[in-house]
């Protein structure tokens, strides 16, 4: 079981919100976690990080439209008011004291 | 504005070695550990490494695909973090992005440079 699982793909209408899921594998519940998005041909940026209270700080410049949520091993990234360029894939990723995990991400479609 | 721009990839045949180098801009570079992160052609992000910045000794971790064949150091007069590429595989064909760290999680990613292994 992998540390990170993200669904492969979600989609959602133009203008609506979407709700992403990064859920910790059992025993990692207690880790942060951050989000990152990556659009169509271009290199990765960073959302935010959640903790696991549900605290979160977010990435320079990021839009009010992207937030983050957590329950126990579940964290959520909510993108509100879709646009056509939050197209994208979008992963989550944690760390230890030696090592980095990326979700296998989520392939987001707006309709 | 912080900036980290990646540079050195290029088609390389397999067994040989290459050094990626990347540079940063707009922070104090030695007060951030930072990290490589790959992508193969149509697949996900794979961490490969980070070195820690000197206040916590510089040391340096690798993912187990890349243990013993890569190395990461870094030249924060010149804001310059390597990656040392050594005894490449096909299976290492990938954009290499580097990006700074805060409290484990990178806060900016470079433009990626592109490696090709094949012969």
């Amino acid at each position: 079981q992998p540390v990170l699982t993200q669904s492969p793909s979600a989609s959602a209408s133009l203008g609506a919100s979407v709700k992403l899921t990064c859920t910790l594998r059992s025993g990692h519940s207690s880790y942060a976690i951050a989000w990152h998005q990556q659009q169509p041909e271009r290199g990765p940026r960073y959302l935010m990080k959640l903790n696991s209270d549900g605290s979160h700080s977010k990435g320079d410049g990021i839009p009010d439209r992207f937030s983050g949520s957590s329950s126990g091993a579940e964290h959520y990234l909510t993108i509100s008011s879709l646009q056509s360029e939050d197209e994208a894939d979008y992963y989550c990723q944690t760390w230890g004291t030696g090592i980095r995990v990326f979700g296998g991400g989520t392939k987001l479609t707006v309709l | 504005e912080v900036q980290l721009v990646e540079s050195g990839g290029g088609l390389v045949q397999p067994g040989r070695s290459l050094r990626l180098s990347c540079t940063g801009s707009g922070f104090t570079f030695g007060d951030y550990a930072m990290s490589w992160v790959r992508q193969a052609p149509g697949k996900g992000l794979e961490w490969v490494g980070f070195i820690r910045n000197k206040a916590y000794g510089g040391t340096t971790e690798y993912a187990a695909s890349v243990k013993g064949r890569f190395s990461i150091s870094r030249d924060d007069s010149k804001s310059i973090a390597y990656l040392q590429m050594n005894s490449l595989e096909i299976e290492d064909t990938a954009v290499y992005y580097c990006n700074r760290e805060v409290g484990g999680a990178p806060d900016y990613w470079g433009q990626g440079t592109l490696v090709t292994v094949s012969s």
